[in-house]
């Protein structure tokens, strides 16, 4: 089956400890991305990927840090959780095109302590 | 820059009703237009997007949307509301970037169903 996965669904953390969250993809799709969502403003872009080590900032990528090593696998890395970045993150792919959809994963809630 | 502006973060239509979600956007260039469904506790999923010629556009559980360039306009619509309509409603445009494209959402619509 076609998707994308994001682990872990839930996570609780307290402020300073560093946490991944991975994001994989099986559909052998170039473009990945990271989104957050918080109520009321939407889902704002965190990083992209455009292909395995091209990687670029999004609108909101104070905090966070992103890696692509392999075509499937796109990690979002917060070194130093704050209580600011508490929201719900989902992860997306897509072959890359303008008009291509977005297949995002069922998402994460993060609390930061 | 591209924005997508959602009118009304909260609507509520009883079952059998007409369902209207507005969205406006802005774009300098041509836009590509997505409106994505968000079911509780789940992940976002494509209902019907328009990127090029017709400008009515049907989608998924009978939505549909029309593209209006005059009016910078995507709104989606439901002839008639069923309970399982109720869910929360994106509309994104798509922007080109230096790597690919990315979405540009709006605040999202929340869709109450009243029986």
């Amino acid at each position: 089956e076609a998707q994308v996965t994001q682990n872990p669904r839930y996570l609780i953390t307290v402020t300073g400890k560093k946490l991944t969250v991975t994001c994989s993809q099986n559909m052998n799709h170039e473009y990945m991305s990271w989104y957050r969502q918080d109520p009321g403003l939407g889902l704002r872009q965190i990083y992209y990927s455009m292909n395995v080590e091209v990687t670029d900032k999004g609108d909101v990528p104070e905090g966070y840090k992103v890696s692509r090593k392999e075509k499937r696998n796109f990690p979002l890395i917060l070194e130093s959780p704050s209580p600011n970045q508490t929201s719900l993150y989902f992860c997306a792919s897509s072959p890359g095109l303008r008009t291509d959809t977005q297949y995002f994963g069922p998402g994460t809630r993060l609390t930061v302590l | 820059a591209q924005s997508v502006t959602q009118l009304g973060s909260h609507v509520s239509v009883s079952e059998g009703a007409l369902v209207l979600l507005r969205c406006n956007y802005s774009s300098s260039v041509p836009p590509y237009l997505f409106w994505y469904v968000q079911y509780p506790n789940q992940g976002l999923q494509l209902l019907l997007k328009y990127t090029t010629g017709a400008t009515l556009v049907k989608g998924i559980n009978g939505f549909e949307a029309e593209f209006k360039k005059s009016e910078t306009s995507f709104h989606l619509t439901k002839p008639s509301a069923h309970m399982s309509d109720a869910a929360e409603y994106f509309c994104a445009v798509s922007c080109v970037t230096e790597y690919g494209n990315k979405l540009v959402f709006g605040a999202g619509t929340i869709l109450r169903v009243k029986s």
